[in-house]
């Protein structure tokens, strides 16, 4: 089975400070996403990558960056993490190809910002 | 307007009856579709993928997309108090890129 893993199940952090919320593969796909879901607003996706080195803006993108030096591995980034930034962030995986790939998801990073 | 919609809920019903949860997206060209079952705490999970006019089912769960009026929705027969969940509608676009876009999802709730 694909395993997608979050480094961390909870977080807390303080304004200001920057954070970094990991996500690993283990399955050799080509796509990585991360999002953020908060009650009542649904999934909204922050950034995805395609290859390694690769990024691309998500519909949210702003306060946030990302990073994938390495196939299995793409960071989240805030680099200056703000209240608003409260919120359940969800990483995911598919295989490049067709548009019928699912997607795979990790458990989920549930930050707080304080 | 958003491109995928779903009505929030609480959809409401009782053991063994039939839950329809229903789905319109916006954009014609969008190719394929997936419901996601998310339990309170939990990431989303695919149960259903449907890419052509009609039904598709599997165990108690049928998928059913109507391009023409836009329109996808996820049937559960026999419903149980397990099947209580947020079902999150998605949809992938053509061309180039295939990221999903989600709508808000649906919470369910099967009572005893």
């Amino acid at each position: 089975d694909v395993k997608v893993t979050q480094s961390s199940r909870y977080l807390v952090k303080r304004t200001g400070e920057k954070v970094f919320l990991e996500c690993v593969q283990d399955m050799d796909h080509e796509n990585m996403f991360w999002y953020r879901q908060d009650p009542g607003l649904g999934l909204r996706l922050i950034y995805f990558s395609y290859d390694v080195k690769m990024k691309e803006k998500g519909d949210i993108p702003e306060g946030y960056s990302v990073s994938r030096e390495k196939k299995e591995r793409f960071s989240l980034i805030l680099e200056s993490a703000s209240t608003n930034q409260t919120s359940m962030y969800l990483c995911a995986s598919s295989p490049a190809g067709t548009h019928n790939e699912k997607l795979f998801f990790g458990s989920g990073t549930q930050l707080s910002v304080l | 307007q958003k491109e995928v919609e779903q009505n929030s809920g609480p959809l409401s019903v009782p053991e063994g009856a039939i839950a329809s949860l229903n789905c319109t997206y916006s954009d014609r060209v969008s190719q394929s579709f997936f419901w996601y079952r998310q339990y309170s705490g939990k990431s989303p999970e695919l149960i259903m993928s449907i890419y052509s006019n009609g039904d598709k089912e599997d165990g108690r769960f049928t998928a059913q997309l109507n391009k023409a009026s836009q329109y996808v929705s996820l049937l559960i027969r026999d419903s149980q108090p397990s099947d209580s969940a947020t079902y999150l509608c998605a949809v992938n676009k053509a061309g180039g890129s295939y990221i999903p876009t989600f709508g808000r999802g649906t919470s369910l709730i099967v009572h005893p």
